[in-house]
């Protein structure tokens, strides 16, 4: 079954502080995988897409990792901030023949505090 | 660039009527539009994919008789909710991939349906 799974559920971390979202996925075939940043009542906005090849992406901040042998794929962030209080979600991209098909996980539920 | 609008940002219905909510690509044209509906701590769940000028694709249990989407044009892509229920109440978030073979996928902002 193509799942996606993430964990922590949610975290509470201080400002200033890092830290680590996991997602492992069972999704097959694999496209890509993406992280996207949700904050409460937005869209949510792409923060990065890894391909089956590549192993570590970053965007500032936010550095992605895949496994693609493991399927795991992890986002950390460094020298957290206020603003990055939100969901975080990540989305494996499946494509079969002319199927293309985001699944979806649940999201990690970011809070930053002073 | 890529930007997605989504109006209106919030609206209140009564039970039994209709909404429209609508989705623009600001800057770029999009022959695939998405509409995804998201409950409260849930992913979001594709509800139809449409093409412009052409019937939209429903995924499975979606009602395409309930949901009602036009896509006229390259630029927006519409989502009317016909006699609407309180279960219908819901974030609607609209995607746009841009025309020319690219499967990225810009969100818009979402609507907050609530339907009293």
């Amino acid at each position: 079954k193509n799942q996606v799974e993430q964990s922590p559920q949610s975290l509470i971390i201080l400002e200033g502080k890092n830290c680590t979202l996991q997602c492992n996925y069972t999704v097959s075939p694999f496209s890509n995988l993406r992280w996207y940043k949700q904050d409460t009542g937005r869209g949510p906005v792409s923060l990065t897409i890894m391909t089956f090849s590549e192993n570590t992406k970053s965007n500032g901040r936010y550095t992605a990792t895949l496994d693609a042998d493991t399927k795991q794929s992890s986002l950390h962030i460094t020298a957290s901030q206020l603003s990055d209080s939100a969901s975080y979600i990540c989305v494996v991209i499946r494509w079969a023949g002319n199927n293309r098909k985001l699944i979806w996980g649940l999201g990690t539920s970011l809070a930053v505090n002073p | 660039g890529a930007v997605v609008s989504q109006h209106p940002s919030w609206v209140i219905c009564k039970s039994g009527t209709s909404v429209k909510i609508e989705c623009r690509s600001l800057d770029f044209q999009a022959t695939t539009m998405f509409w995804y509906r998201q409950f409260p701590k849930q992913s979001l769940m594709l509800m139809a994919t449409s093409n412009e000028g052409s019937k939209a694709t429903y995924e499975q249990g979606v009602e395409k008789d309930k949901f009602l989407i036009n896509h006229a044009s390259l630029t927006l892509s519409t989502l009317t909710v016909t006699s609407a229920h309180p279960e219908d109440s819901s974030f609607y978030i609209c995607s746009a991939s841009p025309s020319g073979g690219s499967y990225e996928q810009y969100f818009g902002p979402g609507t907050r349906l609530t339907v009293t």
